[in-house]
Parts: C-alpha cells; sequence; structure tokens
C-alpha cells in the first residue's frame, strides 16, 4: 500500500460523457502528479501540483484539467470523452517538488473505458 | 516524442538466473535515471535509481548500470526470483524538471 488512494477503481462511460478522477496524496507528501497510460504504451506525464499550485504540464488535452485543493487532494477532469481516452490514470505524490528529488508514490490507478 | 525507450516488450527468465532489461534513451539532459516496477492491478512502485554521475548503483539483488555516451542503462536482477515477475519501467528527468519520462514497459516472467 503506498498511501496514494485513488477514486473509482473502474469507470465505464460513453463518448462525450465527463468524468472526474480523484486522488488523494500520501500523508505529508505536497506534490500530486498525473499520469496517463494507454494499451502498450509508458506513462505519459499530464501535470503536476504542488502545494496547490499547478508546477508543470505534460502532453494534457485541453478537454483534460485538474486541481489541487487545499487539503491536497486533487482531482482529473475529462470532458467531451473519446474512445481513445480510454487508458489506466494514476496518480502519484511526492514530498518534494521535483521527482526525482525523492521518489514517487503511485496509486492503483483508475481504469477510464469510454464506449 | 518517446524519449525514453524499453525495446524488449518481454524477457522471459529461470529462476536463479540473471535478468538483464535494457532502456535507451534520447534526451542528452537527462541527468537522472530511474527504474519502477508494478505488479498487476497495482501502481508502480519505485525500485532502484541513478543519477548521471554515477556509472553504477547496487541495491541487494538490484544493479542498474548507466552508459552516458551511448545514452543506455541497464538492470540487472541477479538471482531471479518468482517474486520479480512484473512489469519494469525505466524512467528519466533533467535536474530541475517537474516531470519524468517513461519507457513504455518490459515484461518480466521468471520460470521456476
Amino acid at each position: 500500500d503506498s498511501g496514494v488512494t485513488q477514486t473509482p477503481k473502474h469507470l465505464i462511460t460513453a463518448t462525450g460523457q465527463r468524468v472526474t478522477l480523484r486522488c488523494s496524496p500520501r500523508s505529508g507528501d505536497l506534490s500530486v502528479y498525473w499520469y496517463q497510460q494507454s494499451l502498450d504504451q509508458g506513462l505519459q506525464f499530464l501535470i503536476q501540483y504542488y502545494n496547490g499550485e499547478e508546477r508543470a504540464k505534460g502532453n494534457i488535452l485541453e478537454r483534460f484539467s485538474a486541481q489541487q485543493f487545499p487539503d491536497l487532494h486533487s482531482e482529473l477532469n475529462l470532458s467531451s470523452l473519446e474512445l481513445g481516452d480510454s487508458a489506466l490514470y494514476f496518480c502519484a505524490s511526492s514530498v518534494g517538488g521535483l521527482p526525482h528529488t525523492g521518489e514517487l508514490f503511485f496509486g492503483e490507478g483508475s481504469r477510464l473505458t469510454v464506449l | 516524442d518517446q524519449q525514453v525507450k524499453q525495446n524488449s516488450p518481454s524477457l522471459s527468465v529461470q529462476e536463479g538466473r540473471i535478468s538483464i532489461l535494457n532502456c535507451d534513451y534520447t534526451n542528452s539532459m537527462f541527468d537522472y535515471f530511474l527504474w519502477y516496477k508494478k505488479y498487476p492491478a497495482e501502481g508502480p512502485t519505485f525500485l532502484i535509481s541513478i543519477s548521471s554521475i554515477k556509472d553504477k548503483n547496487e541495491d541487494g539483488r538490484f544493479t542498474v548500470f548507466l552508459n552516458k555516451s551511448a545514452k543506455h542503462l541497464s538492470l540487472h536482477i541477479v538471482p531471479s526470483q518468482p517474486g520479480d515477475s512484473a512489469v519494469y519501467f525505466c524512467a528519466a528527468s533533467r535536474s530541475n524538471d517537474y516531470k519524468l519520462s517513461f519507457g513504455a514497459g518490459t515484461t518480466v516472467t521468471v520460470r521456476a
């Protein structure tokens, strides 16, 4: 158990819909990262928040947005869903703002299926 | 733009033998490299890392080798155990960069 909690674990929805994925980081961790893993692909970095502020953006689509709340939990919002958005979405947390100053702790992921 | 590549999607090895996983990168600015291990239905977990000032880092049965001139790193697992059966991801980052770039992963199967 990494201490990072992601909900829901599985989600099935239709094209055009909107979903919200939630992440609670490990106690004491200030950084939250979101990654997307599509079939047979590596983890693609989407976005990072540090202590409530956006710190870095990766290959995140404009249809996607995220935020980190004062209690440090984070939500990833995916809208106008397309079939290609079907993937495993991982949240990770770390104490510091740089991923290699402390290892990342990953949640179990949220598997999104868009039909 | 896949800056970190793991060209072997799978590896099968007999228990007790050595597992060698390879990873290549294209960005010469990367100076920190990590390996993560992932079991089914779990998130990746950190395994071992190496900075560009070293060419080897060892932790128990796991050793990572870095060849900067070839932009290549490898993970050696000796001896391989059934519990090592998992997907292994190579990742890399630059100093003061906020993201890790991951490879596609190598699935290791350790046969009894």
